[in-house]
């Protein structure tokens, strides 16, 4: 079945740090992928996303783009700030089908003044 | 934006006793909503599919005599779990799909998460 695999946390990084997250996943067809924020005490807030391959979803400096041929979906940003603290969910939903999100296991990130 | 709202945000329950809680989309509709389970530490479980005025989808393994769900309405769905056991203390969440939003291709279509129902069976 369908999956997604992201890169083991927690990480620490000084505030300006440069920030890649990895995700790849599994799936059959051309999934949509997502990544996902959660702060603390909130719930899951959609980041960015991108719909087919050579996407590149970007929100708030973050940037993630869809590669078929190595089936990845990393996050990346250039400077993170403290604000930035928090876990992140990489997921797909298949294109048929009730659209049901597979998440990715979160990455916790942790940003130091 | 939309909004999802979860009730009770916190629940303690005692084993044996049943627990509802309420998954509600605030200002728009939602034709299908969805039930996840996450454990410490570790990532969602979608639980099952609800469909306003047509039954729960359950994921594999997951027991449909257990978690009852209900979608009574647009705005409204409901999970309750039977019979609570220690086993069952975990962090419920929903999320609903706006019947309003333009998709797109399939699949692109935004989930909107409520907050998360913390449930301890002691």
């Amino acid at each position: 079945g369908d999956s997604v695999t992201q890169m083991e946390g927690p990480v620490t990084l000084s505030e300006e740090a440069f920030l890649t997250i990895n995700c790849t996943y599994t799936a059959t067809g051309y999934p949509s992928l997502f990544w996902y924020v959660q702060y603390p005490g909130e719930g899951l807030q959609l980041l960015l996303k991108a719909t087919k391959a050579d996407d590149k979803g970007s929100n708030k400096g973050f940037e993630a783009t869809y590669r078929k041929e190595t089936t990845s979906f990393h996050l990346e940003k250039g400077s993170v700030q403290v604000s930035d603290s928090a876990v992140y969910f990489c997921a797909l939903s298949a294109p048929q089908g009730a659209q049901k999100l597979v998440f990715g296991q979160g990455t916790r990130l942790t940003i130091n003044p | 934006g939309a909004v999802v709202s979860q009730h009770p945000s916190r629940v303690i329950c005692k084993s044996g006793t049943s627990v509802k809680i309420e998954c509600r989309s605030l200002d728009f509709q939602a034709t299908t909503m969805f039930w996840y389970r996450q454990f410490p530490k570790q990532s969602l479980m979608l639980m099952a599919t609800s469909n306003e005025g047509s039954k729960a989808t359950y994921e594999q393994g997951v027991e449909k005599d257990k978690f009852l769900i209900n979608h009574a309405s647009l705005t409204l769905s409901t999970l309750t779990v039977t019979s609570a056991h220690p086993e069952d203390s975990s962090f419920y969440i929903c999320s609903a799909r706006d019947v309003g939003a333009e998709t797109g291709l399939a699949g692109a279509s935004e989930q909107y998460f409520g907050p998360g129902t913390r449930l301890t069976v002691t």
